[in-house]
């Protein structure tokens, strides 16, 4: 069971360079999700998705850009890299209508921006 | 803005201890999730906690929610080497899930 794909897992980016960041999930989930987590933090979530068609923004969208146009796909782009973007980026996914619902999560991109 | 708080950061002992780790919020939450991060992986998840007061258990790991569902704990017993990771406390927020920053462990051999 594939589950989260996240691709690539690592990648060295100029700064000013763009690249986007996929994200696929086999789960038939509604709900998708791009997280940051910067060394010893948590998760900060980037943008969200609760189907395709609909992206809104989470707690740090600044520099970054999503689509939805499946429910299986997901992702994030980088348009101008800048520094502070070096991070580990997590996409997840989740099924709909369950307040306590899981959290599936990929196995996380490492982006470092030099 | 409703904010999580983990303690300790950090904590790293022998293998065979006890341990506890916690989660305090601001505010009163609904529901409650503990997540594992194991290095080079994504979060999964421990478990939900939902009932003020409740206690659940997953094998040596005992997670309790507090009665003015305000805060949580996990207890591990006789640690193993297995249990290194960051454990991590997420609420439902207005629009989003909230994660703590979370307690690094490590298990020494």
């Amino acid at each position: 069971n594939a589950g989260v794909t996240q691709t690539p897992k690592f990648r060295i980016l100029k700064i000013g360079q763009s690249m986007t960041l996929q994200c696929a999930q086999d789960m038939n989930h509604n709900y998708m999700y791009w997280y940051r987590q910067d060394p010893g933090m948590g998760l900060k979530l980037i943008y969200y998705s609760v189907g395709a068609g609909i992206t809104d923004k989470g707690e740090v969208p600044n520099g970054y850009n999503v689509s939805r146009s499946t429910t299986e796909d997901f992702p994030l782009r980088l348009e101008l890299a800048a520094p502070s973007q070096t991070s580990v980026y997590f996409c997840a996914s989740a099924p709909p209508g369950q307040v306590t619902g899981e959290l599936f999560f990929g196995e996380g991109s490492r982006l470092t921006v030099l | 803005t409703q904010l999580l708080e983990q303690s300790p950061q950090f904590l790293s002992i022998q293998e065979g201890e006890n341990l506890t780790v916690y989660c305090n919020s601001s505010s009163v939450f609904s529901s409650l999730q503990w997540y594992r991060q194991e290095p080079g992986e994504g979060p999964v998840l421990l478990v939900t906690v939902v009932t003020g007061g409740e206690v659940k258990k997953l094998k040596r790991l005992t997670f309790q929610f507090g009665d003015a569902r305000k805060d949580s704990s996990l207890h591990i017993t006789a640690a193993q080497p297995g249990d290194t990771g960051l454990y991590l406390c997420v609420i439902q927020g207005a629009q989003k899930l909230v994660f703590g920053q979370g307690t690094r462990l490590t298990i020494n051999p």
